[in-house]
């Protein structure tokens, strides 16, 4: 399995355009998590879907944020307009909730996104 | 909601020494708590997780003890090696099947030749 694979690994924009990020879970897993990681507040949940559906948005910092899942092979966060202050390593996760109980979960690469 | 917090933030020890990373959670609720590791600029991929039903695990040199009482849990790393250089991550949920869990700000551990 080439597990959770997210593109573009590197994004440099200015202030006011739209970005997008993009996510393909590990086949089979049912949860899909996207994260943020600064310096400053560490790893924060944005947002988590089940079987495509989200469930929990309350991460999502403001309305510039969104996040869809039009199938289960297939995520983007997008940000718009963009700011300086959403520069971070954006990373997305999957896990296979469908066995019960705590299955890991699988971070990808993330993406760094600079907004200047 | 839950609030994890994790001390130190960093943390130097002379290779073969042991490390203790520390934390403490404060929903009582919480039952599953891993550990993520982080290399610079690599993904946080999990290393060992203990769940409320158990008080030790261990794999290896690396073992997680669980405090319910005191609400704290601790990642020991024993006869430590330059590859253990990078950030951990603790974590805890109260949720079944961890779909939210609270992260730890990290502890930046160096192993030192």
């Amino acid at each position: 399995d080439a597990g959770v694979i997210q593109s573009p690994r590197h994004e440099v924009t200015e202030m006011g355009q739209e970005v997008t990020l993009r996510c393909k879970p590990i086949s089979g897993h049912d949860y899909l998590f996207w994260y943020r990681q600064t310096m400053m507040r560490g790893l924060e949940l944005l947002i988590y879907f089940n079987n495509n559906v989200p469930i929990d948005d309350s991460g999502m910092p403001e309305d510039r944020f969104s996040a869809k899942m039009p199938n289960a092979s297939f995520s983007t966060l997008k940000i718009q307009p963009s700011e300086p202050r959403d520069s971070a390593v954006y990373f997305c996760a999957s896990r296979d909730g469908t066995g019960g109980g705590n299955s890991p979960l699988h971070f990808g690469n993330g993406t760094r996104l600079t907004v200047t | 909601g839950e609030n994890v917090e994790q001390h130190p933030s960093t943390l130097s020890v002379q290779e073969g020494d042991s490390a203790v990373i520390k934390c403490t959670y404060s929903d009582s609720a919480s039952n599953y708590f891993p550990w993520y590791k982080q290399e610079l600029g690599k993904r946080p991929q999990l290393i060992i997780d203990i769940r409320s039903n158990v008080g030790e695990k261990k794999d290896q040199r690396i073992a997680v003890t669980l405090n319910k009482t005191a609400k704290h849990f601790s990642l020991h790393i024993t006869e430590t090696q330059p590859e253990d250089s990078a950030v951990y991550f603790c974590a805890a949920t109260p949720h079944f099947g961890n779909e939210k869990l609270t992260f730890g700000t990290g502890t930046r551990l160096t192993i030192i030749p």
